[in-house]
């Protein structure tokens, strides 16, 4: 299972774009790659989900470089609302037995 | 809208009992996952299973079993309940045969205190 690797916390202010990068050197060729995000006292809802080069919709855009052993959340003009943890998953999502593993997270702080 | 419902939302049980955490969804998933997350420890998988009576181990089985006798329902059990096993336990479902692009959902979570 490919493993990633986000930052442990971020701060940005209301307004502000947020990137957040997550690393996945051992991604497979069948792999997808999914983030999520969760509130407190609450479970991860999806935001997004991309195989190459940029995927985009209502709440965020995903960059993929060629190679993808790397990705980018793009949260553009953040609120106070979007203080949350998000995570990065990575695997094959047409595979019966794909784990789902999650990893730490980031946990994004908006300020006023 | 798909829903995954957990039964219990807030539980308190004894040391030694046996509990019983059920998950239902309703959108003919065949893989449904059984997670618990503690403060600054993310999101730990305990058992998933894609399938009716199959079921597969996560990263911390230990103290664990798990039910899954119809499609719609799985249940984690906690044979023995300990201290260390108070946490917030997520069940979540998926639909991954074939489809690309498809999403993993979640319950509320139910929050499980040992005493």
């Amino acid at each position: 299972l490919a493993k990633t690797t986000q930052p442990i916390s971020m701060d940005s202010y209301e307004g502000q774009e947020v990137n957040i990068t997550c690393s996945h050197n051992n991604i497979a060729t069948n792999d997808y790659i999914t983030w999520y995000q969760q509130f407190p006292s609450q479970g991860p809802r999806f935001i997004i989900q991309g195989y190459k080069t940029k995927v985009t919709n209502e709440v965020a855009s995903l960059f993929i470089p060629a190679d993808r052993k790397s990705s980018t959340l793009s949260l553009p003009r953040v609120s106070l609302s979007d203080t949350a943890v998000y995570y990065c998953l990575v695997g094959d999502v047409r595979d019966s037995s794909y784990k789902l593993i999650f990893g730490s997270g980031t946990r994004l702080l908006v300020r006023p | 809208d798909v829903k995954v419902t957990q039964s219990s939302r807030y539980l308190v049980k004894r040391t030694g009992e046996k509990v019983f955490l059920e998950c239902v969804q309703d959108m003919d998933h065949e893989n449904m996952f059984w997670y618990r997350q503690d403060p600054g420890l993310g999101l730990r998988l305990i058992y998933f299973s894609y399938d009716v009576k199959m079921k597969e181990k996560g990263d911390i089985p230990e103290g664990y079993s798990v039910s899954r006798e119809k499609k719609e329902r799985f249940s984690l059990i906690l044979e023995s309940a300990s201290t260390n096993q108070t946490s917030m336990y997520l069940c979540a479902s998926t639909s991954p045969r074939g489809r690309a692009g498809n999403t993993i959902y979640f319950g509320e979570g139910s929050w499980l205190t040992v005493v």
